[in-house]
């Protein structure tokens, strides 16, 4: 079946520091993939997506790319802000059938100034 | 452009009791989606709509759970009777018809069930 793993959280870092949130998924076939963010008190959100291998998704600074030969989808910022402290999902879209999303666990992270 | 509505954001009930939830997608959005989201985990899809007709209701727990989209835009979700493994936020998104296109998720509705 389809199915997401994220790195556990909670993460805490520094501001400024860099950032990596693993994600890696289980599919048939190529799906596209997704990084959704959830910031206190708000809605979830597309954060990037790559729909395809190698492609690489980008936004506010994040930077994921779709690796095909590890399964993997892992989110990257190279210097955070304490704005970026948040729950972030990775998830997939199986190529077949329905348009629906299957969501990692959420890695909660924090920034600390 | 108004995003994803639901209504209420908030609701606690007794285990047993029957409860409603309403969305209103974005105009123009063909597909419709509930996600349940548990505390901890990442949210679960429970039934997608095309228009008005069901995609995909495979994890909607269809002894307790319905939902209807009536003329293809507002969605109600219904659980009768609660259990307490119900409390969760329950989301709803919308999105067009091509298959990546951007889900769009509506601010969620927290149920407490005591």
């Amino acid at each position: 079946g389809n199915s997401v793993t994220q790195m556990e959280g909670p993460v805490t870092l520094s501001e400024e520091a860099f950032l990596t949130i693993n994600c890696t998924y289980t599919a048939t076939g190529y799906p596209s993939l997704f990084w959704y963010v959830q910031y206190p008190g708000e809605g979830l959100q597309l954060l990037l997506k790559a729909t395809k291998a190698d492609d690489k998704g980008s936004n506010k600074g994040f930077e994921a790319t779709y690796r095909k030969e590890t399964t993997s989808f892992h989110l990257e910022k190279g210097s955070v802000q304490v704005s970026d402290s948040a729950v972030y999902f990775c998830a997939l879209s199986p190529i077949q059938g329905a348009q629906k999303l299957v969501f990692g666990q959420g890695t909660r992270l924090t920034i600390n100034p | 452009e108004a995003g994803v509505a639901q209504s209420p954001r908030y609701k606690i009930i007794e285990k047993r009791q029957s409860v409603a939830f309403w969305c209103n997608p974005i105009s123009g959005h063909a597909t419709l989606y509930w996600y349940q989201q548990i505390l901890g985990q990442g949210p679960k899809l429970l039934i997608q709509f095309q228009n008005n007709g069901v995609v995909d209701d495979s994890q909607l727990p269809k002894d307790r759970f319905s939902a209807e989209r009536l003329k293809g835009v507002d969605s109600t979700l219904k659980i009768q009777p609660a259990k307490l493994e119900d409390s969760a936020v329950y989301l709803c998104a919308s999105s067009g018809r091509g298959r990546t296109d951007t889900q769009y998720f509506g601010p969620g509705t927290r149920l407490t069930v005591l």
